[in-house]
């Protein structure tokens, strides 16, 4: 089975902060994604990454950026967190652009 | 504007029931996919589909190119199916998905 898996599931950080949300799966996908979900309107993109060291902006990436050092791991910071990006964040991995998608379980982050 | 419209968005049913969720989009598409999340749960995908019909187990899915519309069925509903079905689309020009905002399912005993 896929295993995608993130940091935290809860997180509370103050405005002004930098924030780190860590994602990793083990099944050598290539393809890594960041979405936020938020009541009404629904998962959007922020960024995604289809090999190492690659990335392209998703629909909102403004305040966000993100890392992929590694194959398993895509990370996104948040580099100074404002109250507007309190949302549930999820991670997702998919093998290729033509499979599914793998979502972790989310992180829950409340920005005060 | 969105691409890809659900309805209805919120559900009540009771158990045994026969569900239908609705999805129609407006971009051309490579394959569309069925997710369900449960109330402070992850996403699990249930269904990825480009034409036709899938099933598993109590759930179908079917799509119509054409139209540009999909269908979710659920028979013999139980309250363990109460969650948000989201529909999603992976875009045929380029690597995007995009998502309705989710249909939220409960079912009574």
């Amino acid at each position: 089975d896929v295993k995608v898996t993130q940091s935290s599931r809860y997180l509370v950080k103050r405005t002004g902060e930098k924030v780190f949300l860590e994602c990793v799966q083990d099944m050598d996908h290539e393809n890594m994604f960041w979405y936020r979900q938020d009541p009404g309107l629904g998962l959007r993109l922020i960024y995604f990454s289809y090999d190492v060291k690659m990335k392209e902006k998703g629909d909102i990436p403004e305040g966000y950026s993100v890392s992929r050092e590694k194959k398993e791991r895509f990370s996104l910071i948040l580099e100074s967190a404002s109250t507007n990006q309190t949302s549930m964040y999820l991670c997702a991995s998919s093998l290729d652009h033509y499979n599914e998608q793998f979502f972790g379980p989310g992180t829950r982050l409340t920005v005060l | 504007k969105n691409e890809v419209e659900q309805s209805p968005q919120n559900l009540t049913a009771q158990e045994g029931e026969f569900i239908t969720i609705n999805c129609s989009y407006s971009v051309g598409i490579s394959a569309l996919h069925w997710l369900q999340q449960h109330p402070g749960g992850g996403i699990v995908s249930l269904f990825m589909l480009s034409s036709g019909k899938k099933k598993h187990g109590r759930l179908i899915a079917t799509i119509n190119i054409q139209e540009k519309h999909s269908s979710l069925h659920i028979t013999a509903s139980h309250p363990r199916d109460s969650a948000v079905y989201i529909c999603a689309v992976r875009s045929n020009t380029g690597n995007q998905f995009y998502f309705g905002t989710g249909t939220s399912l409960t079912v009574i005993p």
